[in-house]
């Protein structure tokens, strides 16, 4: 099994719906975050937590909130979906001490709104 | 706040042949570390390299090496005697040191390895 899923790997969604993107990891890290994924644009930070009581908002946040469920668990939502939010989804984590290794990601989540 | 930059949106290298994607940063800060993430098709981030700015030496992974320049804010990637897998986007990353750190990504190089 994958250390970092993300559910589901592709969704198709109408406008103005309400949509939760799942992650969950077995590295048993503590941080965990949310990107966002544009051709031209990179990627770039929605939301982010470092522990299960924190989160943070990113570069983007607006049209988007979290929940930190678990340690292990950590959803976006998009509470109106609208066609600029179609884009591919990464959920990364980290650890504290080994933060500076890098992140480990989620496969991504493919999400055309339409 | 940091900034990356990839100049180059697109590269085109001949199976065997070496290629180096360029990246140029921004930042006030004087400890960060750097980091070439590759994204093939399947479309998973793979980290590919990772350079401390406190090491003069260049990281080098197999095929991968970077050219660190910390006073022009560079960090190149050279891939030699590129393979057909190694078609992939690009993203250069940094951090800076600190509890509180994220990764700011450039907006990547899609590399294409050709016959």
């Amino acid at each position: 099994d994958a250390d970092v899923t993300q559910t589901p790997r592709n969704r198709i969604t109408k406008t103005g719906k309400r949509i939760m993107l799942e992650c969950s990891q077995t590295k048993g890290h503590d941080r965990m975050y949310w990107y966002r994924q544009d051709p031209g644009l990179g990627l770039r930070l929605i939301y982010y937590s470092f522990d299960v009581k924190d989160i943070n908002k990113g570069e983007i946040s607006d049209g988007y909130s979290v929940s930190r469920q678990a340690q292990a668990k950590f959803s976006l939502s998009l509470e109106s979906a609208i066609p600029n939010q179609t884009a591919l989804y990464f959920c990364a984590t980290s650890d504290q001490q080994q933060g500076t290794r890098g992140y480990t990601f989620g496969s991504g989540t493919r999400l055309t709104v339409v | 706040a940091q900034t990356v930059t990839q100049s180059q949106p697109e590269m085109s290298v001949q199976e065997a042949e070496t290629v180096t994607l360029s990246c140029t940063y921004d930042t006030s800060e004087n400890n960060y570390y750097l980091f070439w993430y590759k994204q093939p098709p399947s479309r998973q981030m793979i980290l590919v390299i990772r350079q401390e700015a406190y090491k003069q030496q260049n990281a080098t992974e197999n095929r991968f090496s970077v050219n660190f320049q910390k006073a022009a804010k560079s960090f190149s990637l050279k891939i030699s005697d590129s393979q057909l897998g190694d078609t992939a986007m690009y993203f250069c990353a940094f951090m800076p040191t600190g509890t509180a750190s994220k990764l700011t990504f450039g907006t990547g190089t899609r590399l294409q390895v050709t016959l």
